[in-house]
C-alpha cells in the first residue's frame, strides 16, 4: 500500500517567516494535490501538481513536485496569521486503478 | 446551493440508532465519494462511485452502506455504530474518477 508521509506534523512559526513542508510518498506517481483544512471546516484545494517539476504558486504559498525523489513540497514565505491551518498532501493513484491517498497532515500555526 | 453540500453537518446517534448522511453536489460531477476523517489518522475513502455505480469499497464494515440514486446525490446509511466509528465523514465529487475532487463541509458524526 502507498505511504504518504509529511514533515513535520507540527508546526509552528513566527510571522514574517519562512518554512517548508515536506510530502514524501513510496511509489511512482506524478499527480499530487495540496489541500488546506481550517478546525471544523472541508478541505480547500490549494495545488495540483501534474507532472515532474511542476511549480505551482498562489500568494505566500509555493508547491512543487520532483516525482524522481517522489516528493513534493509546500514552502510558506513570510508567514500571516492567516495561514494558520492544517495542510494535507494526497497522491492520485486512481489512473492505475488504486485510489486516494492522504498524507497525515501537517498543522501550522503561525503566530503573531 | 453550489459545490457539494452535506446534512446533517453534525449528528450525535446512539450504538441502536439508524441515521443517514446526505451529500449533493452541483458541478455536473459523475463520480463521488465517502472519505472518513478520524482524529490523528490520514482520511480514509471509504467508498466510489462512478456513473452511479460503485466501484470502490475498501473494507468497509456492513454497518455502513451507501447509497447512490442518481449522479447528484451520494447517502451514507448508518446502523448498529460503535464509539469508534465517531469522526468528520467527508464527501467529494469529480469529474471522472482522474479529475480532481472536490469536498463537502462534512458530518461531524458522535456515537454514543
Amino acid at each position: 500500500e502507498l505511504k504518504v508521509e509529511q514533515n513535520p506534523l507540527f508546526l509552528s512559526m513566527q510571522e514574517g517567516k519562512n518554512y517548508t513542508i515536506y510530502c514524501n510518498y513510496s511509489t511512482t506517481s506524478d499527480r499530487l494535490y495540496w489541500y488546506r483544512q481550517d478546525p471544523g471546516k472541508s478541505l480547500e484545494s490549494l495545488f495540483v501538481l501534474l507532472s515532474n517539476g511542476a511549480v505551482k504558486q498562489e500568494g505566500r504559498l509555493m508547491a512543487s513536485l520532483d516525482t524522481k525523489a517522489r516528493l513534493s513540497t509546500l514552502h510558506i514565505t513570510a508567514a500571516v496569521h492567516d495561514l494558520s491551518a492544517t495542510y494535507f498532501c494526497a497522491v492520485d493513484m486512481r489512473d492505475t486503478g488504486n485510489q486516494f491517498y492522504f498524507g497525515t497532515g501537517t498543522s501550522l500555526t503561525v503566530i503573531p | 446551493e453550489t459545490g457539494v453540500t452535506q446534512t446533517p453537518r453534525h449528528l450525535v446517534m446512539g450504538m441502536t440508532n439508524k441515521k443517514s448522511l446526505k451529500c449533493e453536489q452541483h458541478l455536473g460531477h459523475n463520480a463521488m465519494y465517502w472519505y472518513k476523517q478520524s482524529a490523528k489518522k490520514p482520511l480514509e475513502l471509504m467508498f466510489v462511485y462512478s456513473l452511479e455505480e460503485r466501484v470502490e469499497n475498501n473494507s468497509v464494515p456492513s454497518r455502513f452502506s451507501p447509497e447512490c440514486p442518481n449522479s447528484s446525490h451520494l447517502f451514507l446509511h448508518l446502523h448498529t455504530l460503535q464509539p469508534e466509528d465517531s469522526a468528520l465523514y467527508l464527501c467529494a465529487s469529480s469529474q471522472g474518477l482522474a479529475g480532481e475532487q472536490f469536498f463537502g463541509p462534512g458530518t461531524r458524526l458522535t456515537v454514543l
